[in-house]
């Protein structure tokens, strides 16, 4: 069964630090997304993308967050200058569609900025 | 702007007996997708179930359905038939507009 992988399933940064985390989503879905959800706390939106463009952005989205897809299978987020904050787990799912069809999660990214 | 909400942190229910987690949610848009998600101790986000607003009738996944009262904005997750591995987090989120926004969350512990 297809699936959405991540890489790396753990990233430990120094603060004000760059970091790059990977999403493979499923290879004919057309809509993927980014979510961080910080430890003991509920899952955020922060971003979907389809077209090679933004199609919607949470205000957790600021200017130190892209995202990009830089060849066809891959989509990344990167986050230009971390902080102790940003520590979470971020997910990254995708979707057929954008007509509420299930959007497939993967495994998530623990990131934890030290 | 949508908003979730699940006012139970956590719950409790006995091996084999059915138990309904809530969560009603605000949107003003007449079109949206409401999902209920999974979650583990080990932290994967799992699909459980989908009801479209426009659905008349409740979806139901297996063991799961969900009881969709569009004129409350609820949408309550029933499990029935408790199994010791329904022990998780249980998440209800709105989506509409390329936009998913998830509630707090809900704590299911099974008991045997």
């Amino acid at each position: 069964e297809p699936e959405v992988t991540q890489t790396p399933s753990h990233q430990v940064t120094q603060m004000g630090q760059e970091v790059i985390l990977r999403c493979v989503p499923i290879s004919n879905h057309l809509y993927f997304y980014w979510y961080r959800q910080i430890l003991g706390q509920k899952v955020e939106f922060l971003v979907s993308f389809y077209n090679n463009e933004i199609s919607e952005k949470s205000e957790i989205f600021d200017d130190q967050f892209s995202v990009e897809r830089p060849d066809g299978s891959n989509f990344t987020l990167k986050i230009r200058s971390t902080k102790l904050e940003d520590s979470a787990m971020y997910f990254c799912a995708s979707s057929v569609d954008s007509s509420y069809n299930e959007q497939f999660f993967g495994p998530g990214t623990r990131l934890t900025v030290l | 702007a949508q908003k979730i909400t699940q006012t139970q942190p956590g719950m409790f229910v006995q091996e084999k007996e059915a138990v309904t987690l809530d969560c009603t949610y605000d949107t003003s848009d007449q079109s949206y997708g409401l999902f209920w998600y999974k979650q583990p101790s080990s932290g994967e986000m799992i699909f459980l179930i989908y009801q479209g607003s426009y659905d008349e009738q409740n979806a139901t996944e297996g063991r799961y359905s969900l009881n969709f009262q569009k004129a409350r904005k609820s949408a309550n997750l029933v499990i029935s038939a408790s199994q010791l591995g329904d022990s998780a987090m249980y998440f209800c989120a709105i989506y509409n507009n390329n936009d998913m926004r998830f509630g707090a969350g809900t704590r299911l512990t099974v008991k045997p």
